[in-house]
């Protein structure tokens, strides 16, 4: 059962353009959303999170917004570089479970110069 | 502090074998998790430990498998009798009790039982 969905496996991208990349989720106990990006032979790196009582969170270059009623949410890359070439996974957890972050797929993402 | 460490980065063993990889945390770190990733999957936890009590374990670790942190720094991970379906990426992250939602992965141990 697959509680964390990213249905695109892959994403190409201009640079300089938007990544959008999308996350559904099934778990009405999630409230804590998160989003890491791997490098080939690298670990996973947190990059930015939401808390379920908001719907915007804004870093820099990164934002994720949430839509609880449609379980959905996305992370949005502007402008996008080519060192953003990476996997994205989004990932969700629960209060009194913080310490166990359910996964999704994963999504590829090329930027391309 | 480099960050997370873990050794081996590669495993090639034969079926039936026994494995053992090592995890090196954050040194200030007291919660210590390990996670799976098999191809084309996200990383799955497997359990975590608060200092040197492993406080969670998830069903996907099966009898075989045997984590410990003994002495609340380093971690193994030990899997008995491999089988073929344990070929995966052996992910150990750590956090900051508290701060659990970031925490911080090493490269992983690459595991492959032929």
């Amino acid at each position: 059962d697959q509680q964390v969905k990213q249905n695109s496996p892959s994403l190409s991208v201009q640079e300089g353009r938007i990544s959008i990349l999308n996350c559904d989720y099934t778990n009405s106990m999630f409230d804590y959303f998160l989003w890491y990006k791997k490098y080939p032979a690298e670990g996973p790196t947190f990059l930015i999170s939401i808390s379920s009582i908001k719907d915007k969170n804004e870093d820099g270059r990164f934002t994720v917004f949430l839509n609880k009623s449609a379980k959905h949410l996305s992370l949005h890359i502007v402008p996008s570089q080519p060192g953003d070439s990476a996997v994205y996974f989004c990932a969700a957890t629960y209060s009194g479970g913080y310490q166990k972050v359910t996964f999704g797929t994963g999504t590829k993402l090329q930027v391309i110069p | 502090d480099t960050g997370v460490s873990q050794d081996p980065r590669h495993k090639i063993t034969k079926r039936g074998q026994n494995v053992t990889f090592r995890c090196d945390p954050i040194s200030e770190h007291n919660r210590l998790y390990w996670y799976r990733q098999t191809l084309g999957q996200g990383p799955e936890f497997l359990t975590y430990f608060q200092n040197e009590a492993q406080l969670e374990k998830s069903r996907l670790l099966s009898d075989r498998f045997s984590a410990e942190r003994p002495k609340g720094s380093f971690s193994t991970l030990e899997i008995q009798r491999t089988e073929q379906g344990d070929s995966a990426m052996y992910l150990c992250a750590s956090s900051l009790q508290g701060m659990d939602t970031e925490a911080f992965f090493g490269q992983g141990t690459r595991l492959t039982v032929v």
